[in-house]
């Protein structure tokens, strides 16, 4: 597609649902990259992937959260057993590796945790 | 580590005044991203800064990079209500372990009548 696509846009679940969030990056874009923005917060990095791998997942905020990619494409972000401070605007971005890194941005996952 | 600082972190303003913002970093880097986010939407790409001295304008927005000073500054000219929005910075950390780049904590432009 043209941009980075993110389903679903908007996401109501009970607490203790698991949920899962897809990206899908622009293509031959072999960054993509998950952030979590807070309302009126700034950006919350969780993970980075450069193809299939993560190089640090520290950024996940507790083991409830992972995340895979697979065929250097489509990720997903999964969280297990959802609380209510998961409440977030879940955006993926996605960059070439190369001179101009620039990323961008889907139109973000809103999740809601009732 | 990069860490990467932008000041300040709420701007209110009135229409046409003239203002800076700036980001910071701390290690070498000589690629810098602007993006604008509008309140409950995602990031637009503003400006994109590949060596040091770039300078690029659009409208009432001129972005610069010197990359000695490790110093990107955004500076607004005859504010517009329009140019309400967030404003984040991002710097290249080439292939860091966070990936190629780390955010500012962005800064919220308020511009008044």
């Amino acid at each position: 597609g043209a941009g980075v696509s993110q389903s679903p846009s908007n996401k109501v679940t009970e607490k203790g649902k698991d949920v899962e969030l897809r990206c899908d990056p622009i293509s031959g874009h072999t960054a993509l990259y998950w952030y979590r923005q807070s309302l009126g917060q700034g950006l919350e990095f969780l993970i980075y992937f450069q193809g299939n791998s993560a190089p640090d997942k520290s950024g996940l905020p507790s083991d409830r959260f992972s995340a895979e990619r697979t065929g250097g494409s489509v990720s997903t972000l999964t969280i297990q057993r959802t609380q209510q401070e998961d409440s977030a605007v879940y955006l993926c971005a996605s960059s070439q590796v190369g001179t101009n890194t620039e990323a961008f941005f889907g139109q973000g996952t809103r999740l809601t945790v009732v | 580590e990069l860490k990467v600082e932008q000041n300040p972190l709420f701007l209110s303003m009135q229409e046409g005044k003239n203002y800076t913002i700036y980001c910071n970093y701390s290690t070498t880097s000589d690629r810098l991203y602007w993006y604008r986010q509008d309140p409950g939407k995602s990031l637009e790409s503003l400006f994109v800064l590949l060596s040091n001295g770039a300078v690029k304008q659009e409208g009432r927005l001129m972005a610069s990079l010197d990359t000695k000073a490790r110093l990107s500054t955004l500076h607004i000219t005859a504010a517009v209500h329009d140019l309400s929005a967030t404003y984040f910075c991002a710097v290249d950390n080439y292939g860091g372990s966070q990936g190629n780049l780390i955010f500012g904590k962005g800064t919220k432009l308020s511009v008044k009548p």
